[in-house]
């Protein structure tokens, strides 16, 4: 079974609205990491924001924010006011607690593209 | 300034051969990783070194090769290089069990 899994390959959004990535996880751990990156068409890796799994609060920042939803297993990234710059690939990630085994598992990710 | 760098950044080789792509991270990280990234942008951890120690071996053939010389570098060698191997590799690092820093990527091409 898929640990993370973004059902929505690709997204469109007029610039300056907001839109949301979403992401669901599986996970049997009660301490865990969730996060978000960006890879643009340049090919980096770029952190977007981590919640933790007992973080009782949503992660923001700036234009992004998380919203957990626990019980749904639910971690979606939500842009606000989408600039062209945002269009790039969206990762969502699970962090599973495990001694030292700090390992990232990916989901497939989303194609944000943002339209003029 | 460079937070976490690869070398080379484009690496294109025949099938066959033995190449070597290093990781080297200036952020003080106890740990360090390298991941497969393949042609439909799926990221798949391979290894990771905890100060030194490798700490996960996610059933990679044996042809790949991590070798830590010290907590800032990790360096991956791939021996008989195959058509399959032709991906995106990216080093990364953490400090304990936060977010992770990744290079700029290596894309290999084995021809």
């Amino acid at each position: 079974a898929q640990k993370i899994t973004q059902t929505q390959p690709g997204m469109f959004v007029q610039e300056k609205e907001a839109v949301t990535l979403d992401c669901t996880y599986d996970t049997s751990d009660q301490s865990y990491g969730l996060f978000w990156y960006k890879q643009p068409s340049s090919g980096e890796m770029i952190f977007l924001i981590y919640q933790g799994s007992y973080d009782e609060q949503n992660a923001t920042e700036g234009r992004y924010s998380l919203n957990f939803q626990k019980a749904r297993k639910s971690a979606n990234l939500v842009i606000s006011a989408s600039q062209l710059g945002d269009s790039a690939m969206y990762f969502c990630a699970m962090r599973e607690s495990g001694g030292s085994n700090y390992k990232l598992t990916f989901g497939k990710g989303t194609l944000l593209t943002v339209n003029p | 300034d460079t937070a976490v760098s690869q070398t080379p950044k484009y690496l294109v080789t025949q099938m066959g051969n033995d190449k070597s792509i290093k990781c080297e991270q200036n952020l003080g990280h106890d740990t360090m990783y390298w991941y497969k990234q393949d042609s439909k942008k799926f990221l798949k951890i391979m290894f990771s070194y905890n100060n030194k120690e490798l700490i996960i071996n996610e059933t990679v053939p044996n042809r790949f090769s991590p070798k830590s010389p010290d907590k800032a570098h990790l360096n991956l060698h791939i021996n008989s290089l195959e058509l399959g191997d032709s991906a995106v590799y990216f080093c990364a690092s953490s400090p304990f069990d936060n977010e992770q820093f990744f290079g700029p990527g290596t894309r290999l091409t084995v021809l």
